[in-house]
């Protein structure tokens, strides 16, 4: 049971490209987030889903993307990176938005 | 505007001592309240959780208090360890409303001195 896994750990883009951010859960959980944490702003909602096929905006959706195709992956998609997209990203699930949920290791995203 | 705020940034406190920890809430469909807790290079980890028909949830020496009234909780730890050290998050979700976001704080860093 590997929980909720995330790739890359790390990547270094340049203004104006765009990558995607993987992560999967094996848990078989409906509710999964995607949250970026900066520092003094702490976990800010960047995207969420409540089951495959269904995706909603949280806080701060502006220069980003997400699909949910089947309830295992949530993609996010950085459309054209900018410096301000600079961040630590986590994803997350659980069963239902009120439980507790699981966190990824993170992947540390650099915009230069 | 924040609807979840976590007015102390850090807090220092010797070990073996009380550790208290604050959030207030704007948003009164908030009806579920969880703290998480954070390491360094490592994701969020939930440490406990209180729903809004509670105003009072123990675990071992953490303990969560919730006052409606005033959208506050706290985190109380006792005793306080030196692997308590981290930044704990405050969160909140509106469980039985269409409202399914779920909302955190700007965290706490807690480092507790030995």
């Amino acid at each position: 049971n590997a929980g909720v896994t995330q790739t890359p750990k790390f990547q270094v883009l340049k203004t104006g490209q765009s990558m995607t951010l993987q992560c999967a859960q094996d848990m078989n959980h409906e509710y999964m987030s995607w949250y970026r944490q900066d520092p003094g702003m702490g976990l800010r909602l960047i995207h969420y889903s409540v089951g495959a096929g269904i995706t909603d905006q949280g806080e701060v959706p502006n220069g980003y993307n997400v699909s949910r195709s089947t309830t295992e992956d949530f993609p996010l998609r950085l459309l054209s990176a900018a410096p301000s997209q600079t961040s630590v990203y986590f994803c997350a699930s659980s069963y239902s938005p009120g439980d507790e949920q699981y966190f990824g290791p993170g992947t540390r995203l650099t915009v230069t | 505007d924040q609807q979840v705020k976590q007015n102390s940034p850090s807090l220092s406190v010797q070990e073996g001592r009380i550790s208290i920890l604050n959030c207030d809430y704007t948003n009164s469909m908030f009806d579920y309240f969880l703290w998480y807790k954070k390491y360094p290079a490592e994701g969020p980890t939930f440490l406990i959780s209180i729903s809004s028909i509670k105003d009072k949830n123990e675990d071992g020496r953490f303990t969560v208090f919730l006052n409606k009234s005033a959208k506050h909780l706290s985190l109380h730890i006792v005793p306080s360890q030196p692997g308590d050290s981290a930044v704990y998050f405050c969160a909140a979700s509106a469980s039985e409303t269409s409202y399914d976001k779920v909302i955190f704080g700007p965290g706490t860093s807690l480092s507790v001195i030995p």
